[in-house]
């Protein structure tokens, strides 16, 4: 079955990075676009990133253009969220979240991480 | 990359209907076919529940259905269930190759 386990969530101080990791399984992670949704503690899903099947197409949300990365090691499977110059605004449970494949829509999602931005 | 507008929140009792509205632009919502909807559940991951306006993946109860008229997606749950009450998001692609979704709908089941 599909498996998208999220890690490297934890409390960081306002201007600093923090790497987000996804590592999946149960399926052929190279065919699928994959993206980070975010949700803010008591708030509605926020939409991240995205990155194509084999990395060479990335879109951002306006709020984190310029101060987060997505990529993907597919040999590793795995998906990464670079998150630079954090603030207090990026407090949230990041979601690692699967394209279903050739549609547009989330088709699987992992149990999420929390990032909580504190002085 | 405005959200999408949804109601804050909506009641029914048990074998009620309703329908849950989502509002969006010709860049998003009424310029593609593109838009899906998601459970979620205190404390879980969401869960699809209609994509591509008015279709429902398999395991999703018949009792859900979508629809959509120019810039605003609805989604109606009829025959209320206790299970049902839930967070409701609506998404859409859109015109900029990124996606957005709704504020999210409280749907309580009184």
């Amino acid at each position: 079955q599909v498996q998208l386990v999220e890690s490297g969530g934890g409390v960081v101080q306002p201007g600093r990075s923090l790497r987000l990791s996804c590592a999946a399984s149960g399926f052929t992670f190279s065919d699928y676009a994959m993206h980070w949704v975010r949700q803010a503690p008591g708030k509605g899903l926020d939409w991240v990133a995205i990155i194509s099947y084999d990395g060479s197409n990335k879109y951002y949300a306006d709020s984190v253009k310029g101060r987060f990365t997505i990529s993907r090691d597919n040999s590793k499977k795995t998906l990464y969220l670079q998150m630079d110059s954090l603030r207090a605004e990026d407090t949230a449970v990041y979601f690692c979240v699967r394209e279903m494949y050739n549609k547009i829509y989330f088709d699987n999602w992992g149990q999420g991480t929390l990032v909580t931005v504190s002085s | 990359q405005s959200a999408l507008t949804q109601p804050a929140s909506v009641s029914g009792s048990p074998g009620q209907s309703i329908t849950i509205s989502c509002t969006g632009t010709s860049s998003d919502v009424g310029g593609y076919n593109y838009v899906s909807w998601y459970q979620q559940h205190p404390g879980k991951a969401p869960k699809l529940m209609i994509y591509d306006v008015n279709n429902r993946p398999s395991g999703v109860s018949n009792r859900f259905s979508g629809s959509k008229s120019g810039d605003t997606a609805s989604l109606t749950i009829s025959g209320l269930q206790a299970e049902d009450e839930a967070d409701y998001y609506c998404s859409s692609y859109t015109r900029s190759s990124t996606r957005v979704f709704g504020g999210g709908t409280k749907l309580t089941v009184l």
